[in-house]
């Protein structure tokens, strides 16, 4: 069965930038013509979606963060990954990666999250 | 952007209890609308997707229903498990919203 598994490193500097990955097993992404997708919760917030990339590379981001986060794919190493630049205190929050199949239109699969938190 | 808003933001019930959260698109988004549930350490949790289409495996007191603005979660028999956070979520286009969330409490 397909697993999703975030990894990240915990804590990020005020300005710096975020690199988070999600690595893919059981099956493989384009194999099974999915979408990746990123959603973060922030401390007492709802989720918010920040970004997809689907079997094809196509990228679609959430406007409100699109001028700072890039989402790519490493097919060869069944992975996917989320970088975000200039970085707040707002950014903390808990990130998760999620797989959306072809056949339906939400997140069927989701890791366990993330814990991202911007300090100095 | 399609705004997703969910009331109650929070409600208490008992085992047993029948509740109903509502999820409303600030504009027509057919029946791409998507029900997950979440639990503090977990990762959420598909429920209902396309409006009223159970995720396999999801227990069938779960039921949803909804089409173009209005959207309802329905739990007909409330069990011990199923206290906790549902969100809704629009997938109509980009950026997919998600509603505040709604956090079911035991009375």
């Amino acid at each position: 069965q397909l697993q999703l598994q975030e990894s990240g490193p915990g804590l990020v500097k005020p300005s710096e930038t975020l690199a988070l990955t999600c690595t893919v097993s059981g099956a493989s992404l384009n194999g099974t013509y999915s979408t990746g997708g990123w959603v973060r919760q922030s401390p007492g917030k709802g989720l918010e979606w920040i970004a997809n990339i689907d079997y094809i590379g196509h990228m679609y981001y959430n406007p409100s963060l699109q001028s700072r986060v890039t989402i790519s794919a490493d097919t060869s190493k069944n992975l996917f990954s989320l970088t975000m630049h200039s970085v707040t205190a707002a950014d903390t929050a808990m990130y998760y990666c999620a797989r959306r199949p072809f056949s339906i239109g939400a997140f069927d699969i989701w890791g366990r999250g993330t814990m991202v938190t911007v300090s100095s | 952007d399609i705004q997703m808003t969910q009331s109650p933001s929070s409600l208490s019930a008992s085992v047993g209890d029948r509740v109903t959260i509502t999820c409303r698109a600030s504009r027509n988004i057919n029946i791409y609308l998507n029900w997950y549930q979440h639990k503090s350490g977990q990762a959420p949790k598909l429920l209902i997707y396309n409006a009223f289409t159970l995720q396999p495996g999801v227990p069938g007191r779960f039921s949803g229903s909804g089409s173009g603005t209005e959207f309802t979660l329905t739990i007909s028999r409330l069990q011990p498990e199923d206290f906790a956070t549902y969100s809704c979520q629009q997938t109509y286009n980009t950026p997919e919203n998600f509603g505040q969330g709604t956090r079911l409490d035991i009375k």
